[in-house]
């Protein structure tokens, strides 16, 4: 089977930067997804590695090391706005299909004037 | 453009009701998924589809039925509903891989249900 793991919460202040970090385990890995969540509504889509190594996407990136099956995400210069649940995803075989997405249970963000 | 549209996005059944919750996309996505979100928790995967006329299980499938007559619908069938279905449905699609952005999912904005 697959298991995620990652913090139940951060709080962090706004401006400053945190690290969200996920671990996980897994066969037939393919990569490692990232989602944010406001209450209450969709999931949508941050950034997704399949390799070793950062990927950066305007304010927040994501990273991978395969071989510690660990990844996490970073968001910089912090905003109010960025307060949500942020979940990880792991991507593996799965059926017929070859894209299973399997999710963390997330980790809430607070950020804090 | 509209992505993925669910409805309806609140219901309240009585256990041992049925009901459909419907899923649409408008862009062209071949794959489609059913999650299911409880309180604090993360997704977990009911059914899925690669395209029309192939569903599949996921971890949870039990007490949930699907079908894929066309691209655009994947609608998921309660049948004989129970106080343990009471959850948030989301549904999403993707692109099949090699395609531009076929990383992310698209999710709808859920189904909130409630089995009293």
């Amino acid at each position: 089977g697959q298991s995620l793991e990652q913090p139940s919460e951060v709080t962090a202040v706004e401006g400053a930067i945190v690290q969200i970090n996920c671990t996980y385990q897994t066969s037939g890995f393919y990569g490692l997804s990232w989602y944010q969540q406001h209450d209450g509504g969709a999931p949508t889509f941050l950034s997704y590695n399949a390799l070793d190594g950062l990927e950066e996407t305007g304010r927040f990136s994501s990273f991978l090391s395969r071989s510690d099956s660990y990844g996490y995400l970073l968001l910089q210069e912090l905003q109010m706005k960025d307060s949500a649940s942020y979940f990880c995803a792991v991507r593996s075989t799965g059926g017929g299909g070859g894209n299973k997405l399997t999710f963390g249970t997330g980790t809430q963000l607070k950020v804090e004037l | 453009n509209a992505g993925v549209t669910q409805t309806p996005k609140f219901r309240i059944l009585k256990i041992g009701q049925s009901m459909t919750l419907q899923c649409t996309q408008d862009m062209n996505h071949n794959y489609m998924y059913w999650y299911r979100q409880d309180p604090g928790m993360g997704l977990k995967l009911i059914y899925y589809s690669v395209g029309a006329g192939i569903t599949d299980k996921g971890e949870v499938p039990n007490g949930y039925n699907v079908s894929r007559s066309t691209t655009e619908d994947f609608p998921l069938r309660l049948e004989l509903a129970a106080p343990s279905q009471t959850s948030v449905y989301f549904c999403a699609s993707k692109p099949p891989p090699g395609q531009p952005d076929s990383y992310g999912y698209t999710f709808g904005s859920g189904t909130r249900l409630t089995v009293v």
